[in-house]
């Protein structure tokens, strides 16, 4: 079974609106922390945002805020007021801590949602 | 701070050649190290990672190995190039829970 599923291939938004990437994800580790990253055309991997299993708020950076329902396995990324720099692929990811030897075994990542802000 | 470094850029191999890509950290000491593939339109393959110098552990069976010589450093390897290793490959460096960085990769293609 997928660790990472991410529902949403593409999406066309209109600048200035609000985002929400899909993320769902499947752990029996009740110690994990979950990842958004940006790639822009560039390829470069770009860190959004963090959440970890234990932490009792939804992380927000800026613009982003991830929407975590831990009950739903669920960890969605918030883009509030898109702008064309928006544009690009978005991965979510998971780092499985306590099962996997401390997490020393890197992140598990979806298949990523393109996401096109249109003007 | 903490920057990584790969090269080349871009490569453009035969099938059946050899294959070196290098990685290397500045900025820390003892980090794990990891090797990512990204094949065209996919998320990302963890191919292996690294807790200190000469251990390495494979996540996938393939054609590719890994060698850590240095405390810095982690080169991904092959003796004799497939099709199927083109893509995208990502050297990072995972410290602390939350400290994931990635450096600018490799664009690979296999002809």
């Amino acid at each position: 079974a997928q660790k990472i599923t991410q529902t949403q291939p593409g999406m066309f938004v209109q600048e200035k609106e609000a985002v929400t990437l899909d993320c769902t994800y499947d752990t029996s580790d009740p110690s994990y922390g979950l990842f958004w990253y940006k790639q822009p055309s560039s390829g470069e991997m770009i860190f959004l945002i963090y959440q970890g299993s234990y932490d009792q708020q939804n992380a927000t950076e800026g613009r982003y805020s991830l929407n975590f329902q831990k009950a739903r396995k669920s960890a969605n990324l918030v883009i509030s007021a898109s702008q064309l720099g928006d544009s690009a692929m978005y991965f979510c990811a998971m780092r499985e801590l306590m099962y996997s030897g401390g997490g020393a075994d890197g992140l598990t990542f979806g298949k990523g949602t393109h996401l096109i802000i249109q003007p | 701070s903490q920057t990584i470094h790969q090269w080349p850029a871009t490569l453009v191999q035969p099938v059946g050649s050899p294959l070196s890509l290098e990685c290397t950290v500045e900025g820390t000491s003892n980090p794990n190290l990891y090797w990512y593939r990204q094949a065209a339109g996919r998320g990302l393959q963890l191919l292996f990672y690294s807790v200190g110098i000469g251990q390495i552990s494979s996540e996938v069976p393939q054609n590719l190995s890994a060698s850590r010589p240095q405390d810095r450093q982690f080169i991904l390897s092959s003796k004799k190039l497939l099709l199927s290793d083109s893509g995208f490959y990502l050297c990072a460096w995972i410290a602390g829970t939350y400290e994931q960085y990635f450096g600018p990769g490799t664009r690979l293609t296999v002809t």
